[in-house]
């Protein structure tokens, strides 16, 4: 069964504060990895996806990396606007018919402070 | 563009009453994803459509709950009888068959007293 999970479960930063969130996973063949950021009363809003391990990519100030076991979403220099709940999922590898089932983890609780 | 659309945004009901949340994908999105989210468990899928036909529906708790796509522009998810511990926030979302990401819509908060 795949597995995400996600830490810390919130996280305070000051302004300009930079720092990381984790994501570990288990799956049975990574077919690809992505990160979401949802703000309240809203659905997740795609950020990234990643295929293979050593792979990145940025946009503004956030910066998503992959290693066989982990992603990590780096936060340069945060803006108060950065608070969300950023969220990791993992697709498997599977069968042609089985289509795109996203595992999802419980989520970073990100509040940055002005 | 348009995204994903759900109604209502927000459904207030009582016990034992059949709740329908509806949604419309992103136009030609060919895959739709009915996920349930809540403090306890996080975000669950519950059933996902491959060109309107329902490819795994093991994440629906019980047959209380159904949904179906009689098309590739609408779906529903229907709980009848609704209890209270159905109340979560329902997010539809849809993608490319096997091309992701997955875009969500903005959900429906379901309160069942």
């Amino acid at each position: 069964e795949d597995q995400v999970t996600q830490s810390p479960e919130a996280l305070r930063l000051q302004e300009g504060e930079s720092s990381s969130l984790n994501c570990s996973y288990t799956v049975s063949g990574l077919r690809g990895l992505f990160w979401y950021r949802q703000d309240p009363g809203k659905g997740p809003e795609f950020l990234f996806t990643l295929y293979s391990a050593g792979e990145e990519k940025e946009k503004e100030r956030l910066k998503a990396t992959l290693t066989k076991k982990e992603s990590f979403l780096h936060i340069t220099a945060p803006k108060p606007e950065d608070s969300a709940t950023y969220l990791c999922a993992v697709q498997a590898r599977v069968e042609e018919t089985s289509g795109s089932r996203l595992t999802f983890g419980e989520g970073t609780q990100l509040t940055v402070n002005p | 563009d348009a995204g994903v659309i759900q109604s209502p945004r927000h459904e207030v009901t009582e016990m034992g009453q059949e709740v329908t949340l509806r949604c419309k994908p992103i136009s030609g999105h060919n895959s739709l994803f009915w996920y349930r989210q809540t403090m306890m468990r996080g975000l669950e899928l519950l059933i996902y459509f491959n060109n309107n036909v329902p490819i795994d529906d093991s994440g629906m708790p019980e047959d209380r709950f159904s949904a179906k796509m009689p098309n590739a522009s609408f779906s529903t998810l229907k709980i009848q009888p609704s209890e209270p511990r159905d109340s979560a926030v329902y997010f539809c979302a849809s993608s490319f068959y096997k091309r992701q990401p997955q875009h969500f819509g903005d959900g429906t908060r379901l309160s069942i007293l």
